[in-house]
């Protein structure tokens, strides 16, 4: 167990619509990172956010976004939900900054019906 | 913009033999890091070993060993006395150096699917 929690682990939704995923990162971990995992695609780099503030931006969409609370829990909306959208979102928080580690969720295995 | 590539989408090993699983990474950086995740069925990423650029030496942890060829920018991962536990897919992943303290993005590369054979 990481330690890190996401929630839900598993989502079915339909096209066009909305949802959010959520992440509790570890106890003192600052960083929480968002990366999507699809077979075509690989794990790519959405989101990074560091004590509440946006610090670096990956292949992310328009349509998505996310967001870190002052209780550094975050969470990655995803809207206007396509097809291609289907895959797994993993969170990530990281502790010591000179191992460089990432600690990951379990992931959310988002479906788009 | 880095990139690491692993040129073996599967691998397999009999139970209790070596199998070495092969990375590369492109980078205009000195100092950096280097890692390998375990993706199990589970689906859980859990790190396997890590090692930092500006370390000659290779990193091992128990049955798991890097061979890590700075100049040649190679990042290879030797599991021995392979298990049944250790199948799954392998993904090694960069990370560029300190920079700032905050930003600590990790790239990774597409996976290698591991298989055990009894």
């Amino acid at each position: 167990d990481s330690g890190v929690t996401q929630t839900p682990k598993h989502l079915i939704t339909a096209t066009g619509q909305r949802v959010t995923l959520r992440c509790s990162p570890r106890s003192g971990d600052l960083s929480v990172y968002w990366y999507q995992q699809s077979l075509d695609q690989g794990l790519q780099f959405l989101i990074q956010y560091y004590n509440g503030e946006e610090r670096a931006k990956g292949n992310i969409l328009e349509r998505f976004s996310a967001q870190q609370f002052p209780d550094l829990h975050s969470e990655l909306n995803l809207s206007s939900l396509e097809l291609g959208d289907s895959a797994l979102y993993f969170c990530a928080t990281a502790t010591d900054p000179n191992t460089g580690e990432l600690f990951f969720g379990e992931g959310s295995r988002l479906t788009v019906l | 913009a880095q990139t690491v590539t692993q040129s073996q989408p599967e691998m397999s090993v009999q139970e209790a033999e070596t199998v070495t699983l092969s990375c590369t990474y492109d980078t205009s950086e000195s100092d950096y890091y280097l890692f390998w995740y375990k993706q199990p069925p589970s689906r859980q990423m859990i790190l396997v070993i890590r090692q930092e650029a500006y370390k000659q030496q290779n990193a091992t942890e128990n049955r798991f060993s890097v061979n890590f060829q700075k100049a040649a920018k190679s990042f290879s991962l030797k599991i021995s006395d392979s298990q049944l536990g250790d199948a799954a897919m392998y993904f090694c992943a960069y990370r560029g150096g300190n920079s700032g303290g905050s930003n600590y993005k990790l790239t990774f590369g597409k996976g290698t699917l591991l298989t055990v054979n009894p």
